[in-house]
């Protein structure tokens, strides 16, 4: 079974400063999607990037980049300009491909806890 | 795009009773929806995956007959939770993935379920 591992419970950061939060999965496929996933207090989970296994290029999507080591299995977010609108939980999640048309479900890490201090 | 919406936010009942949460995709088709439950400051269990026309596939470890899930089209899908009891009080999240999405998931806000 795929499994998902975040260490960091818990990370801070000053604000406009860069941090990066851990993932690593476990996976027998070669062909997967992995995404980060934002909670705010509101508790809307919120897309934040997401990568396909096939690409060797690592997503970016604005202040948030990701560093994908295949072979590892690791794939970590970073946040530059850490921003207050940043705190929130992160949840890195693992998805294997799924061609017929509908959905594979996610498997979800526990989740990293990001307060951003002014 | 790729709105979800979830009624009722919030639902405060007696024991015993049934409470139906309704997901919605607002502005496209969602060809599988998925169903979660989240304790406090935990993350996401999946409670169930269900298509639009079939039986929802449930995960281990959760009733069948406690979580009903209905799919009625692809568009909208039900979880009533049945005879609820105070351990079945919880964070409720629904997500809608579609086609061409990359595996994608779009979340509704959540609903909130108090069982007194």
């Amino acid at each position: 079974a795929q499994t998902v591992t975040q260490s960091q419970p818990e990370m801070s950061v000053q604000e406009a400063e860069t941090v990066t939060l851990s993932c690593t999965y476990d996976t027998s496929e070669s062909d997967y999607y992995l995404f980060w996933y934002k909670q705010p207090p509101s508790r809307q989970m919120i897309l934040v990037i997401r990568q396909e296994a096939y690409k060797q290029q690592n997503a970016t999507e604005n202040r948030f980049s990701v560093n994908f080591q295949k072979a590892a299995k690791s794939f970590s977010l970073k946040i530059s300009d850490s921003q207050l609108g940043d705190a929130a939980m992160y949840f890195c999640a693992y998805s294997k491909r799924f061609g017929g048309g509908g959905s594979e479900k996610l498997v979800f890490g526990k989740g990293t806890k990001l307060t951003v201090n002014p | 795009g790729a709105v979800v919406s979830q009624h009722p936010s919030r639902v405060i009942c007696k024991s015993g009773t049934s409470v139906k949460i309704e997901c919605r995709s607002l502005d496209f088709q969602a060809t599988t929806m998925f169903w979660y439950r989240q304790f406090p400051k935990k993350s996401l269990m999946l409670m169930a995956t269900s298509n639009e026309g079939s039986k929802a596939t449930y995960e281990q470890g959760v009733e069948k007959d406690k979580f009903l899930i209905n799919h009625a089209s692809l568009t909208l899908s039900t979880l009533t939770v049945t005879s609820a009891h105070p351990e079945d009080s919880s964070f409720y999240i629904c997500s809608a993935s579609r086609a061409g999405a990359g595996n994608e998931q779009f979340f509704g806000p959540g609903t909130r379920l108090t069982v007194l």
